[in-house]
């Protein structure tokens, strides 16, 4: 089974940073995406970790952990698009089960 | 390039009905998926295929519930009879399994409401 956690909802101001927490157990590992959904649309690509340690894409990075069960998303520089819902999905190979959605409002 | 095609965008149905949704993946990906999304309960993976085969079904809610993939270019998932809790945002999404990170592509779902 799996059993993913992250928060409901933040507010953060544009041009500040913010970390979005995901903390999860799965049966089974082998990597973690993050994807980004705006309202009413499809989920989109963000980034994908397999090994611990950080991976940086531009202004948006993620952290995993795998002994802790633990991966990040740190967006810098907020901009007003970057409002929508971020979703962590750890998984087994072909199998990957994502959590409920963190809601960020970037505000001005 | 085209990316995941679903139909219809929104389907209005009454209880009872035959549903059918469809995809078709991007060309070249060995991999299917089908999610179903609501406010309560998020993304949740219904079933997956890998080259054409199913492999998990697991995630299917009920006997109601039937997907299919005849080929590599399209799928089906069926709710048959329809009943209103079933009303939710489907996803089908595919993947290269051979690449790196075996990103997952989403179609921009199906909206289904049943009354």
């Amino acid at each position: 089974g799996q059993n993913i956690d992250q928060p409901t909802e933040m507010t953060a101001t544009e041009g500040a940073i913010v970390q979005i927490n995901c903390t999860y157990q799965t049966s089974g590992f082998n990597g973690l995406f993050w994807y980004q959904q705006h309202a009413g649309e499809a989920p989109t690509f963000l980034s994908y970790n397999v090994l611990d340690g950080l991976e940086e894409k531009g202004r948006f990075s993620s952290f995993l952990s795998r002994s802790k069960g633990y991966s990040y998303l740190l967006l810098k520089e907020l901009q007003m698009k970057d409002s929508a819902s971020y979703l962590c999905a750890p998984g087994n190979f072909n199998k990957f089960y994502f959590g409920s959605g963190t809601k960020l409002n970037v505000k001005p | 390039d085209a990316g995941v095609i679903q139909s219809p965008r929104h389907e209005v149905t009454e209880m009872g009905q035959e549903v059918t949704l469809r995809c078709k993946p991007i060309s070249g990906h060995n991999s299917l998926f089908w999610y179903r999304q609501t406010m309560m309960r998020g993304l949740e993976l219904l079933i997956y295929f890998n080259n054409n085969v199913p492999i998990d079904d697991s995630g299917m809610p009920e006997d109601r519930f039937s997907a299919k993939m005849p080929n590599a270019s399209f799928s089906t998932l069926k709710i048959q009879p329809s009943e209103p809790r079933d009303s939710a945002v489907y996803f089908c999404a595919s993947s290269l399994d051979r690449a790196r990170t075996g990103e997952l592509f989403f179609g921009e779902g199906s909206r289904l409401t049943v009354l």
